[in-house]
């Protein structure tokens, strides 16, 4: 079945360090991917949508310049958290799905915990 | 705007026994509807998903989930739970395959006892 990949799973840095995180959708190719960001025991909260070869539609309340999207090929999109802070703290998730067929579903990430010291 | 309400934050069961987990939504259009199971520290795994059709959907790992359109939920069930089926429940809408993102609800949390 469809496999997204999310790199790195794990990080820890110190404040004011920009992190990049990588989601691979590994055998299709998807149009559009999503970035979720999840606190300690809550919900998933959709961040924004990445759309390849343009730029990325935010959710409100999200900071655009925090974090930066990139959707350069149809199996890769990246996340940069920029200057993060303690409260960047989180896990974030990406997914992708069929966008040609919306009768599948989308495919998660396994996750990058995010900890900045 | 849509939304989804899992009202049990925390639920437990005995192994062997059965098992409802809640949902309700609300949606502008048709929607289309997931559980997810998601095991501490890691990524969310796909249980079972309703688009159209019978009511009534099979999962993965023996779980189950009937749409009701007139009450707005999409209940999870399992017959017998095993201890491994302890972990994070969310239930999520959208409006299918990768064309939007999804909204979650906030999960239930399933404890297992002996």
């Amino acid at each position: 079945g469809a496999v997204v990949s999310q790199h790195p799973s794990r990080v820890i840095c110190k404040s004011g360090t920009s992190v990049k995180i990588e989601c691979r959708s590994l055998d299709f190719q998807a149009t559009t991917m999503f970035w979720y960001r999840q606190f300690p025991k809550q919900s998933l909260m959709l961040m924004a949508t990445s759309n390849e070869g343009s730029k990325a539609t935010y959710e409100q309340g999200v900071e655009k310049d925090k974090f930066l999207i990139n959707h350069a090929s149809l199996t890769l999109s990246t996340l940069t958290v920029t200057s993060a802070h303690p409260e960047d703290s989180s896990f974030y998730i990406c997914s992708a799905g069929g966008d040609q067929d919306r009768n599948q579903p989308q495919h998660f990430g396994d996750g990058t915990r995010l900890s900045i010291l | 705007a849509q939304s989804v309400t899992q009202p049990d934050i925390h639920i437990t069961v005995s192994e062997g026994a059965s098992l409802e987990l809640r949902c309700n939504y609300s949606y502008g259009a048709t929607p289309y509807l997931f559980w997810y199971v998601q095991s501490p520290g890691q990524g969310l795994q796909l249980l079972l998903k309703y688009f159209s059709g019978d009511t009534l959907v099979q999962g993965i790992k023996g779980f189950e989930a009937e749409f009701k359109r007139s009450q707005s939920s999409f209940n999870l069930r399992k017959p017998s739970v095993h201890w491994s089926d302890a972990a994070e429940y969310f239930c999520a809408v959208g409006s299918g395959g990768g064309a939007d993102g999804l909204t979650f609800g906030k999960g239930t949390h399933l404890i297992i006892q002996p």
